[in-house]
């Protein structure tokens, strides 16, 4: 298994304004993903973090508004650029394993709380 | 193109009795499935998954399910229900063998589970 950590765990954010997430797994994953769940509502994929590339992003999200870096097999971040108080959501990391036990298996971060102005 | 259907954005059961949240699911290749739950104010944790064998899978804290392939459903059950299930439940699917495996997970709506004492 793989357990994550998100930082930070909770924010209010004024419009206008950016916050950067960090992801850090304990472990080597092969693949790590941002989801994004506003209230209420079930998760949504924003976009896969492909180390030392471009992340692939989902339809409905863009690099410019979401940018993502993942300079190693263990570490990854979110930007949400540019916030709007629609941006108010959990913000959430997952890492998918490459093999063992936990194979196909997608573990999750605890989540970002953020709420903006 | 894949999908999820949660039947029941709500269900209430007395503690001791029996649960069932019901998923569907849309694949045009054959799936891996899971049922994941998010207790309030936390992160999503594994329940059970299906890949491939035994289409009757059993998960953590008394959980189980059964993939059938002619009713394109996922259901999940527990016996008898304890307080402590109260949660948020969601049924996810992605890609299974044969498909291109990019690891991404499609969720279903979530289902609210409220145990009455």
């Amino acid at each position: 298994s793989a357990v994550i950590s998100q930082k930070p765990s909770r924010d209010i954010c004024q419009r206008g304004t950016s916050l950067t997430i960090q992801c850090q797994v304990d472990s080597q994953v092969t693949m790590m993903f941002w989801y994004r769940q506003q209230p209420g509502q079930s998760l949504t994929l924003i976009a896969t973090a492909n180390q030392g590339s471009e992340a692939t992003y989902e339809s409905g999200f863009v690099i410019d508004k979401f940018p993502i870096s993942r300079p190693n097999l263990t570490f990854s971040t979110l930007t949400v650029s540019n916030m709007s108080p629609e941006d108010s959501s959990i913000y959430l990391c997952s890492a998918r394993t490459s093999g063992g036990v936990s194979v196909n298996e997608q573990f999750f971060g605890p989540g970002t709380r953020l709420t903006v102005l | 193109a894949q999908s999820v259907t949660q039947l029941g954005s709500h269900v209430s059961v007395s503690e001791g009795a029996l649960v069932l949240l019901r998923c569907n699911y849309s694949s045009s290749v054959p799936p891996y499935l899971f049922w994941y739950v998010q207790y309030p104010n936390q992160g999503l944790q594994l329940l059970l998954k299906y890949t491939t064998g035994a289409t009757l899978v059993k998960g953590i804290n008394g959980f189980e399910a059964e993939f059938k392939k002619s009713e394109t459903s996922f259901h999940l059950t527990k016996p008898s229900a304890h307080m402590s299930d109260a949660a948020e439940y969601f049924c996810a699917v992605s890609r299974g063998p044969g498909g291109s495996n990019t690891g991404k997970l499609i969720f279903g709506q979530g289902t609210t589970l409220q145990v009455k004492p």
